[in-house]
């Protein structure tokens, strides 16, 4: 299994431009999540989706879209780049395990808007 | 609301030295806690996990027990490598599968 993957590794966009960051996972997992990573605020939940079909907005969710058409894609869409979305982008998979959750996480994407 | 609190990095240590830190929560109910590692350059990893009260986490020499009087999670190795230089994230989970983390703490280990 490739586990969860993440394209593309870099990115710089530029102030307005729009792009989509590829999420995949080959563990037919129900759950996928979008997180950023900041230094000195930890990971913070942009949107998540428990299944195809459905998504939902986690704490910071202004600025960005998503989808789940597929259990295996759950693409991150940026609209309008601003600076404030330079960060790195992680995404999670998860399943049930005997009630404990267990996060994988996909190895990141950089982005830098200027 | 739910919440971590962890103790602030950097956190500077010489190998074979004893390793804490400090992780605090907020939650009603029962969460299950877990430690997070995050090595250079990668996403983060599974490090270990309790699911209630007065369980003990442990994985490559790490433990944390799960104190609900306290409501902590320390994280503690007896001694450390210089492979052990990550970040460290505290996190919990609380019905649902959405989880909360906290900052993070760097742990730079040097020969």
């Amino acid at each position: 299994n490739a586990g969860v993957t993440q394209t593309p590794e870099f990115q710089v966009l530029k102030t307005g431009q729009s792009m989509t960051l590829q999420c995949a996972q080959d563990m037919n997992h129900e759950y996928m999540s979008w997180y950023r990573q900041d230094p000195g605020m930890g990971l913070r939940l942009i949107h998540y989706s428990v299944g195809a079909g459905i998504t939902d907005q986690g704490e910071v969710p202004n600025g960005y879209n998503v989808s789940r058409s597929t259990t295996e894609d759950f693409p991150l869409r940026l609209l309008s780049a601003a600076p404030s979305q330079t960060s790195v982008y992680f995404c999670a998979s998860s399943y049930d395990r005997g009630k404990t959750y267990e996060q994988y996480f996909g190895p990141g994407t950089r982005l830098t808007v200027t | 609301g739910n919440s971590v609190t962890q103790m602030e990095g950097p956190v500077t240590l010489s190998e074979e030295a004893f390793l804490t830190i400090n992780c605090t929560y907020t939650a009603t109910g029962y969460p299950s806690l877990f430690w997070y590692v995050q090595y250079p350059g990668e996403g983060l990893q599974l490090l270990l996990k309790a699911t209630k009260a007065d369980d003990k986490g442990s994985n490559k020499g790490f433990e944390a027990t799960y104190r609900k009087e306290t409501t902590s999670f320390h994280l503690e190795k007896g001694s450390v490598q210089v492979s052990d230089s990550a970040v460290y994230f505290c996190a919990l989970r609380n019905g649902g599968q959405n989880f909360v983390f906290g900052p993070g703490t760097r742990l730079s280990v040097l020969p």
